[in-house]
């Protein structure tokens, strides 16, 4: 059974970066046809996808926040990594890592997430 | 950017009722629909993924169908752990995702 764990600071000054770390156990992160991504929720609010990583290190990222996101992955650890830089309490949500898997349905690819962590609250607070 | 569009936002229904669920897309998604339930406190949990397949351990009175732009989420036979809420998500320009806003279902 595949688990992620979320973890780092719960409290970020505003203009600091957020940095937090996705555990991935119970599966390889590098195991093919699976991505790696990172998704927020404020308080209250739906969900944001915020960027997606694989194995190989490449990345997409939200357009709306791709200038000041930065994925990384460490594939000797089977973790993956988000650092979002310039916080706002905008940036105040809780923050899910999620295995994003990729399958054929009727003949067209598909997405869909289908492990996620349990969340982690990160407030930007001075 | 493809805009989803979940209504209406609270659905009151009694157990053992049917729910139907709509969401709509801002352009064509072809078969790229997923559906999610939130619980309080909990991360979300798939249900349905490319319109239509239940994810693993889902019971079938879970089901999802629609095309092009709009799709809906059925839920049969209503049980009290069916209430929550729940988004959809499409990946048309896959990897850019977007979720709808939600719709919370309550007891009614």
């Amino acid at each position: 059974q595949v688990q992620l764990q979320e973890s780092g600071p719960g409290l970020v000054r505003p203009s600091q970066t957020l940095s937090l770390t996705c555990t991935v156990s119970g599966g390889s992160i590098s195991s093919g046809g699976y991505y790696w991504s990172w998704i927020r929720q404020p308080a209250g609010k739906g969900l944001e996808w915020i960027g997606l990583i694989y194995t190989t290190g490449s990345t997409t990222y939200n357009p709306s926040l791709k200038s000041r996101v930065t994925m990384s992955i460490d594939t000797s650890k089977n973790q993956f990594s988000l650092r979002l830089a310039s916080v706002t309490a905008a940036d105040t949500a809780v923050y899910y890592c999620a295995r994003d898997s990729i399958s054929v349905v009727g003949g067209v690819v598909v997405a869909h997430f289908d492990y996620w962590g349990q969340g982690t609250l990160v407030t930007v607070s001075s | 950017e493809v805009v989803m569009t979940q209504s209406p936002a609270t659905l009151s229904v009694s157990p053992g009722e049917s729910a139907t669920l709509s969401c709509r897309a801002s352009q064509s998604i072809s078969g790229n629909l997923a559906w999610y339930q939130q619980k309080p406190g909990q991360a979300p949990r798939v249900l349905i993924y490319g319109v239509s397949t239940r994810a693993t351990d889902i019971p079938a009175r879970f089901s999802g169908s629609g095309s092009g732009t709009e799709f809906t989420l059925t839920i049969s036979s209503l049980q009290s752990e069916d209430f929550a809420i729940y988004y959809c998500q499409q990946c048309n320009n896959w990897p850019l995702c977007s979720f709808g806003q939600g719709t919370k279902l309550e007891i009614k």
